[in-house]
């Protein structure tokens, strides 16, 4: 079956502009979470989304945001984007919590 | 806030040695996970544990859950290159709340 799908893969933004990150979760995971990874910092979690409510928030401002879409879609928009925002967006779908996550490969976001 | 601590953070080891990764938390999780991620990619699932003091076995790795729920290891024996990668473990306090993940053991197995 396919995985879990992210576009684009690679994205070059300046200060100042805004993002969008699409999530595409596997057929029936009706979970979706969003992770932001950085190698000082790790993963650290920005949100999950189930069945088109946001499930838990991360400690991020309030410049990130999701959403999730009856087909279970997702997407992750920052604004006013700065330096500090350059990482590797990971989406990670899952059934449920205790069957673990199925990651994509990750939207790698350069701010310059 | 449940924070997963790592140990080591780093590795290097020549193939064939074993080794322990570490995962300790003062929280209790209701489930764990490990996963290993290679460079540009995204985490993939090793295993999950659910019961106290369960040990799972995938091919030469061993994972084990602490007794109270608090704590995890992950041990390779005879370590091979293919090996390499950043391990990861993850848990949450319930099936409900955000997964955490600690942050990494960086494996490096040498010919």
């Amino acid at each position: 079956k396919a995985g879990v799908t992210q576009t684009p893969r690679y994205l070059i933004k300046t200060r100042g502009q805004q993002v969008t990150l699409s999530c595409s979760p596997i057929s029936g995971h009706r979970s979706v979470s969003w992770y932001q990874q950085t190698p000082g910092q790790g993963l650290q979690f920005l949100f999950e989304y189930f069945s088109e409510t946001q499930r838990n928030k991360g400690n991020f401002p309030g410049r990130f945001s999701g959403r999730q879409f009856s087909n279970s879609r997702s997407e992750m928009n920052v604004s006013t984007l700065e330096l500090g925002d350059s990482a590797l967006y990971l989406c990670a779908s899952s059934f449920a919590q205790d069957y673990g996550y199925t990651f994509g490969s990750g939207t790698r976001l350069t701010v310059v | 806030t449940q924070l997963l601590e790592q140990s080591p953070q780093f590795l290097s080891i020549q193939e064939g040695e074993n080794l322990t990764v570490y995962c300790n938390s003062s929280s209790v999780f209701s489930s764990l996970q490990w996963y290993r991620q290679e460079p540009g990619e995204g985490p993939v699932l090793l295993v999950t544990v659910v019961t106290g003091g369960e040990v799972k076995k995938l091919k030469r790795l061993t994972f084990q859950f602490g007794d109270a729920r608090k704590d995890s290891s992950l041990h390779i024996t005879a370590a091979q290159p293919g090996d390499t990668g950043l391990y990861l473990c993850a848990g949450a306090a319930s099936g409900y709340q955000k997964v955490t993940f600690g942050i990494g053991t960086k494996l490096q197995v040498i010919p």
